[in-house]
């Protein structure tokens, strides 16, 4: 069946880096654009970023610009989130979400999020 | 303070209808920006409820409708039932902000 599954969450000190997995099964990964989307605790989502199915547009919410970087490698159906500079604020779990439509997309057209991972959390403190 | 705004909570009786709104500008909804809806039970993963303002993916009952008008887009549920107590989201693009943003979400109480 269609599946992601996140990793790579942990507690961080302020600071430090930290790099997010997703794993893709069930569907062909190559041909999807790929979202990440956080939830701080007792918060709503917030969008953090998008890569285009090939990888080569990649799109980031302002709180996360010139510290995160999503990346993808079709050839092993797994996404990921580098994520350097953490601070207090990135606290939250993370969600990795796939496009419902196929093809390459300007976030302006999404088509919704139709498949989502567990989330994986992550913890930024001293 | 998102730019899509949700009431915090709604509640019904099961087997009343109640509807979410979510509330842009012509920067978002307002530009002809598709809007989209996920239900987040409690400790889960939100699930694409919507698609696309009015659109049901397949396995979503039809209680479950979606409406765009103007700035605003709105969730009507009908025929409420207690399974259906969770957060509910809206989402769109803001070309202001040159983002996908969502909504900061309504809690929906079955009473």
């Amino acid at each position: 069946q269609v599946q992601l599954v996140e990793s790579g969450g942990g507690v961080v000190q302020p600071g430090r880096s930290l790099r997010l997995s997703c794993a893709a099964s069930g569907f062909t990964f190559s041909t999807y654009g790929m979202h990440w989307v956080r939830q701080a605790p007792g918060k709503g989502l917030e969008w953090v970023a998008l890569i285009s199915y090939h990888g080569n547009n990649e799109y980031y919410a302002d709180s996360v610009k010139g510290r995160f970087t999503i990346s993808r490698d079709n050839s092993k159906n797994t996404l990921y989130l580098q994520m350097n500079s953490l601070r207090t604020e990135d606290t939250a779990v993370y969600y990795c979400a796939k496009e419902r439509s196929s093809g390459w997309h300007h976030p302006s057209r999404s088509y919704g999020m139709d498949v989502w991972g567990q989330g994986t959390t992550l913890t930024v403190s001293s | 303070q998102s730019v899509l705004t949700q009431p915090p909570s709604v509640s019904g009786a099961p087997g009343q209808r109640v509807t979410i709104s979510c509330t842009g500008r012509s920067s978002n909804i307002g530009a002809g920006y598709e809007v989209h809806w996920y239900q987040q039970l409690p400790g889960t993963a939100p699930k694409l409820l919507i698609y696309d303002n009015s659109y049901r993916p397949s396995g979503i009952p039809d209680r479950f409708s979606g409406s765009k008008s103007g700035t605003s887009a709105s969730l009507a549920i009908a025929g409420l039932q207690a399974e259906d107590e969770a957060d509910y989201y809206c989402q769109s693009y803001d070309s202001s902000l040159s983002a996908v943003v969502f909504g900061g979400g309504t809690k929906l109480t079955v009473l």
